[in-house]
């Protein structure tokens, strides 16, 4: 079972819905980011948490150390949201370093 | 402010061959690293350095060669090309305190024939 998984793998949605994509991990993490790869390829960080909510525009990031569940929610969904959303988490090592590990991602697309 | 200036764009490369990816970031940032993402997997980490001078291997460090000789620079070597390294490879920076918000690189298509 990998370390990080997202749900669900592949999304479409029509413009306007409110969209929600979830991150499940399964080690204690020290932070949590969702990022954002474009068709293109570039990726770009969305949000960096590592405890309750932060809100971007129409991007809210949620998450729950407890329950080791983290997610990102979408409103007002628009074509430009089309691309490939990651989670990853931040974890401290048995070495005493910081790992970060990725899920495969969830790649949404947004019909006008 | 340019942030992470990675290149080639793409490169094509016969078995055997040698080649540098190069990666460059004008942050200051302590925190840089090598990921190569292939389909259906995550991003997996190749290497990574804290500083200059101070590299270690990630998840998948062989066939790659990494050194830190400036905290601007942290170039990718590819000793002897297999097939197996035909992937996506992004460099990616960040401080090593405040939160690590994560700056990349736009991606290098490497395919190797």
């Amino acid at each position: 079972k990998n370390e990080v998984e997202q749900s669900p793998q592949n999304l479409t949605a029509q413009e306007g819905e409110f969209i929600t994509i979830n991150c499940s991990y399964s080690v204690g993490i020290s932070a949590l980011h969702w990022l954002q790869q474009h068709p293109g390829g570039g990726i770009v960080s969305l949000f960096m948490l590592s405890s309750g909510k932060k809100k971007h525009g129409r991007l809210i990031a949620t998450i729950n150390i407890q329950e080791k569940h983290s997610s990102l929610h979408i409103t007002a969904s628009h074509p430009r949201d089309s691309a490939v959303y990651i989670c990853a988490v931040l974890r401290l090592t048995n070495f005493g370093n910081e790992k970060l590990t990725f899920g495969t991602g969830t790649r949404l697309t947004i019909i006008p | 402010n340019a942030g992470v200036t990675q290149t080639p764009k793409f490169q094509v490369l016969k078995t055997g061959q040698s080649m540098t990816l190069q990666c460059a970031q004008d942050m200051n940032h302590e925190y840089m690293s090598w990921y190569r993402q292939d389909p259906g997997m995550g991003l997996r980490l190749i290497h990574y350095s804290v500083g200059a001078g101070i590299t270690d291997q990630g998840e998948v460090p062989n066939g790659y060669n990494v050194s830190r000789s400036t905290t601007e620079d942290f170039p990718l070597r590819l000793l002897s090309a297999a097939p197996s390294q035909t992937s996506v490879y992004f460099c990616a920076s960040s401080l090593l305190t405040g939160g690590r918000k994560l700056f990349f690189g736009s991606g290098t298509q490497l395919s190797v024939l």
